[in-house]
C-alpha cells in the first residue's frame, strides 16, 4: 500500500522567510502526488498536483514542489512567507489503480508564521 | 461555478443514534468521495461513488454507509453512533472517475459531535 510521511508536525517561520514542509511518499509505480492546504473551519483546498508532466510544479499562493523519485520527496517551498499562509498543509498520494480516487494523506504540517 | 456544499455544517448527536449527512457536487463532477478527519486518525477514506455505484471502500465497519443519487448528490450514514464517530467529514468531487490525475475538490465538511 502507498503512504506518506510528512516530516514535522509543526513548522514556524517569520514572516518573509522561506517556507519548507517536507514530505516522502512510498510508492512501487509513478504517483500521483498532491498538496492540499486547510485553513481553520474549512475544507480542503488544493495547492498543487504532481501528474509527471513535470517535475517541478507551480501551484496557487506562489507554492511549488519538486518531485525527486530518487528520494521519493515530494517537498513544499514558498521563497517568502506570509501571515496569511498560517494553515495546516496536507501531502497526499493517489492509491489504487483502475481510476479509482482513494487520496492516501499524511499527516499533517501546521505552518506557523509569526511577525 | 458553485462549489461543493455540504449539509448540514454541524450537528450534535447522542450515541446509539443515526445520522445522515448530504454533499453536492460541483455542476458535471459524477465522482463524488467522502473522508473523515479526527486529531487521532487525521483524514481517513471512506468510500467513492461514481455514477451511483460505490467504486471503493475504506477500512470502516459496516455502520458506514453511503449512495449516490442520479444527479451524482450523496449522502453517507453513520447508525448507532459512537463517541469515536466525532469528526469532521468531507466530501470531494471530481470529473471522472478518477485515474490518478483527476483532481478532487472538497467541501466545507460536517462537524459531528458524539455526546
Amino acid at each position: 500500500a502507498q503512504s506518506v510521511t510528512q516530516l514535522g508536525s509543526h513548522v514556524s517561520v517569520s514572516e518573509g522567510a522561506l517556507v519548507l514542509l517536507r514530505c516522502n511518499y512510498s510508492s512501487s509505480v509513478p504517483p500521483y502526488l498532491f498538496w492540499y492546504v486547510q485553513y481553520p473551519n474549512q475544507g480542503l483546498q488544493l495547492l498543487l498536483k504532481y501528474t509527471s508532466a513535470a517535475t517541478l510544479v507551480k501551484g496557487i499562493n506562489g507554492f511549488e514542489a519538486e518531485f525527486k523519485k530518487s528520494e521519493t520527496s515530494f517537498h513544499l517551498t514558498k521563497p517568502s512567507a506570509h501571515m496569511s499562509d498560517a494553515a495546516e498543509y496536507f501531502c497526499a498520494v493517489i492509491e489504487g489503480s483502475g481510476g479509482y480516487n482513494k487520496l492516501i494523506f499524511g499527516a499533517g504540517t501546521r505552518l506557523a508564521v509569526h511577525p | 461555478k458553485a462549489g461543493v456544499t455540504q449539509t448540514p455544517r454541524y450537528l450534535i448527536k447522542t450515541r446509539g443514534q443515526q445520522v445522515t449527512l448530504s454533499c453536492s457536487p460541483i455542476s458535471g463532477h459524477r465522482s463524488v468521495s467522502w473522508y473523515q478527519q479526527t486529531p487521532g486518525q487525521g483524514l481517513q477514506f471512506l468510500f467513492e461513488y461514481f455514477s451511483e455505484t460505490q467504486r471503493n471502500k475504506g477500512n470502516f465497519p459496516g455502520r458506514f454507509s453511503g449512495r449516490q443519487f442520479s444527479n451524482s448528490r450523496s449522502e453517507m450514514n453513520v447508525s448507532t453512533l459512537e463517541l469515536g464517530d466525532s469528526a469532521l467529514y468531507l466530501c470531494a468531487s471530481s470529473l471522472a472517475a478518477g485515474g490518478g490525475a483527476d483532481t478532487q475538490y472538497f467541501g466545507p465538511g460536517t462537524r459531528l459531535t458524539v455526546l
